[in-house]
């Protein structure tokens, strides 16, 4: 079955550095798209990142563009987001999203279970 | 503010049929595949509906949506008090680039 472990979470000091993974589980990883997703405390979903199945389209929320990289490695079937010059307002539960086959820079089928990031002095 | 629009909140009785709106524009709804999730408190979201109207197996059938210009509906039929949950639609925007979603639509079940 599909599963998806997100790791890497915790609590930063503002303006550092945090970087996320999900490990892939069940699925060709390396024939998806991916998502990032995040969620702050009692809010809504918001759309953080996507990455083509190949890697070569990348796709940024105004939020965080030119803060956060989305990275793949399929040799370890892995999904990453590197975090920098986190911010109060980047504290949320971040989910990894395995993209739709067919429209897969619109929507998800499957979710992890979410990692907490919490940006704190 | 949200890019699609939905009601904060639906209810009904077991039973009851509900729907939730999503409202767009031309650049989301209009031109792009929609999706529906629901999330029980404290649990990731599900995929509920994906490009507009197709259910995942596991699904019941109770689920159906339609899309209709920008605007979107998730129905909900023979509520169940399970189905209590936060809903979400979403697609992606063509002038954003970029995914967006709806605010979220909380569903109680009376």
């Amino acid at each position: 079955q599909v599963q998806l472990v997100e790791s890497g979470g915790g609590v930063v000091q503002p303006g550092r550095s945090l970087r996320l993974s999900c490990a892939a589980s069940g699925f060709t990883f390396s024939i998806y798209g991916m998502h990032w997703v995040r969620q702050a405390p009692g809010k809504g979903l918001e759309w953080v990142a996507l990455t083509s199945f190949d890697g070569s389209n990348k796709q940024y929320a105004d939020s965080v563009k030119g803060r956060f990289t989305i990275s793949r490695d399929d040799s370890k079937n892995t999904l990453y987001l590197q975090m920098n010059s986190l911010r109060p307002e980047d504290t949320a539960v971040y989910y990894c999203a395995r993209a739709d086959p067919s429209a897969w820079y619109a929507g998800f089928h499957y979710w992890g279970q979410g990692i907490l990031v919490m940006v704190s002095s | 503010q949200s890019v699609l629009t939905q009601p904060p909140s639906a209810s009904g009785t077991p039973g009851q049929r509900v729907t939730i709106s999503c409202s767009g524009s031309s650049s989301n709804i209009g031109s792009n595949s929609v999706f529906w999730y629901h999330q029980l408190p404290g649990t990731a979201p599900k995929l509920l509906i994906y490009r507009n109207d197709q259910r995942p197996s596991g699904v019941p059938d109770r689920f159906s949506s339609s899309r209709s210009g920008t605007s979107a509906s998730l129905a909900i039929s023979g509520l169940r008090s399970e189905d209590e949950a936060d809903y979400y639609c979403s697609t992606w925007d063509d002038s954003l680039s970029a995914v967006v979603f709806g605010g979220g639509t909380k569903l109680t079940v009376l």
